[in-house]
């Protein structure tokens, strides 16, 4: 069975610029994540969605971070304009249902640099 | 006071020997217990979930949970270099959000 799949999986953008990333979760998996993690420090949920529906997504920048899962599997994260605070691992992961017995399962992370 | 607290290390212990990593929380309500390793410039994968107290052993692995003392532990045995990374406690609280610590890093010496 496939993993959580996420690209690019390295990224290096100017401050200003704009970034997207992109995660595709383990079949079957209606719960979807992203995670920002910085250096020596665990991952911060961003923003979690059931099915299509966004759930929990007090955490996430609204002014400069968006993020959509259509149809219910895919999810883009998109950032714009980056700052330098920004660099950071963006981990997506999935679950099949978001109840107690809940499992996180993570990609392999994309790492974004901004200069 | 953070929601779900580790001690950043690093913890050194010999080849062979048992290494013990512990976890606090603060969520009364967290149902659901999770220890994931993350080796350098990986992502945390899974080792153990536990969800009642008491102990859970999965090979050289010991999952604790107390959870009127709020605490968690992991427990490796027979401790290999192989062993050596980032551990994360994460806690899937009673708002069903999982709270990650930031990580106890282990090394584990030949």
């Amino acid at each position: 069975e496939a993993g959580v799949v996420q690209s690019p999986r390295y990224k290096i953008i100017e401050k200003k610029q704009p970034v997207a990333f992109w995660c595709n979760p383990i079949s079957g998996h209606n719960t979807l994540y992203w995670y920002r993690q910085n250096l020596g420090q665990g991952p911060e949920l961003l923003i979690r969605y059931e099915n299509e529906e966004a759930v929990d997504d007090s955490q996430l920048p609204k002014d400069r971070f968006s993020a959509e899962r259509l149809k219910g599997v895919d999810s883009t994260l998109k950032i714009q304009p980056a700052e330098l605070g920004d660099s950071a691992v963006y981990l997506c992961a999935s679950s099949l249902e978001g109840g107690f017995r809940n499992t996180i399962y993570f990609g392999e992370g994309s790492w974004l640099t901004v200069v | 006071q953070k929601e779900v607290e580790q001690n950043s290390g690093p913890l050194s212990v010999p080849e062979g020997a048992i290494a013990s990593l512990n976890c606090t929380y603060s969520d009364r309500g967290s149902q659901s217990f999770f220890w994931y390793r993350q080796y350098s410039g990986k992502s945390p994968e899974l080792i153990m979930s536990i969800y009642s107290n008491g102990d859970k052993e999965d090979g050289r692995f010991t999952a604790q949970l107390n959870k009127a003392s709020q605490y968690v532990s992991l427990l490796i045995r027979d401790s290999q270099p192989s062993d050596s990374a980032t551990y994360l406690c994460a806690v899937l609280t009673g708002g069903f959000k999982t709270i990650f610590g930031a990580g106890t890093r282990l090394f584990v010496k030949a």
